[in-house]
């Protein structure tokens, strides 16, 4: 079985500071891992993925296999960085994805 | 973009009836679209797997009878929630996964549905 852990619900940082949301995995296959964001009164939207290798808005996340880690990353937080945040993980030749329970980041100014 | 839409938005009904919820693919064609369910600061929970021209695949613990989902072309599917109950108050959300085997999924904007 396959489950994603974000093992904190709110991260609260002040502008300016480094932001590090957590994302555990387990899954004994080769997965494929997302990062989704939710604005406040947005839909849900894909962040980055892991294989693009990319850095969107300033936020970077690297898998590592050995930690089975997929944590979400950026030096420096914006206030318009607030949102919840969603870590996903797609098994190889599936096309659904077992998200984590969530993560709400808050930047204060 | 791909764009997937949701109507409605909101929608309060009394116990007893049913509800339909409409899940659009705008500018592409979705062979897949999925019915996530959302409790309040908790995550999205799969309810089923919707196929065009098939059958749903309903989720361990999600009541099919109670879930209607219909995927009758390549740009809409419908959950019905028949004999709504107060514990079916919820945030419905939908995603679509566009034909030609895009991994990513783009999501409806959901809907919040009270049930009285």
């Amino acid at each position: 079985a396959q489950r994603v852990t974000q093992p904190e619900k709110l991260l609260s940082v002040f502008k300016g500071a480094p932001v590090e949301l957590k994302c555990n995995y387990s899954y004994s296959g080769s997965p494929e891992l997302f990062w989704y964001v939710q604005y406040s009164r947005q839909r849900l939207q894909l962040l980055l993925r892991h294989i693009s290798r990319e850095s969107i808005k300033g936020f970077t996340a690297d898998l590592n296999k050995g930690e089975t880690s997929f944590h979400l990353k950026k030096p420096f937080a914006q206030e318009e960085d607030s949102a919840m945040y969603y870590c996903a993980l797609q098994s190889g030749g599936s096309y659904i994805p077992t998200f984590g329970r969530g993560t709400s980041l808050i930047v204060h100014p | 973009g791909a764009v997937v839409s949701q109507h409605p938005s909101w929608v309060i009904c009394k116990s007893g009836t049913s509800v339909k919820i409409e899940c659009r693919s705008l500018d592409f064609q979705a062979t897949t679209m999925f019915w996530y369910r959302q409790f309040p600061k908790q995550s999205l929970m799969l309810m089923a797997t919707s196929n065009e021209g098939s059958k749903a695949t309903y989720e361990q613990g999600v009541e099919k009878d109670k879930f209607l989902i219909n995927h009758a072309s390549l740009t809409l599917s419908t959950l019905t929630v028949t004999s709504a109950h107060p514990e079916d108050s919820s945030f419905y959300i939908c995603s679509a996964r566009r034909s030609g085997g895009q991994e990513t999924q783009y999501f409806g904007p959901g809907t919040r549905l009270l049930v009285l």
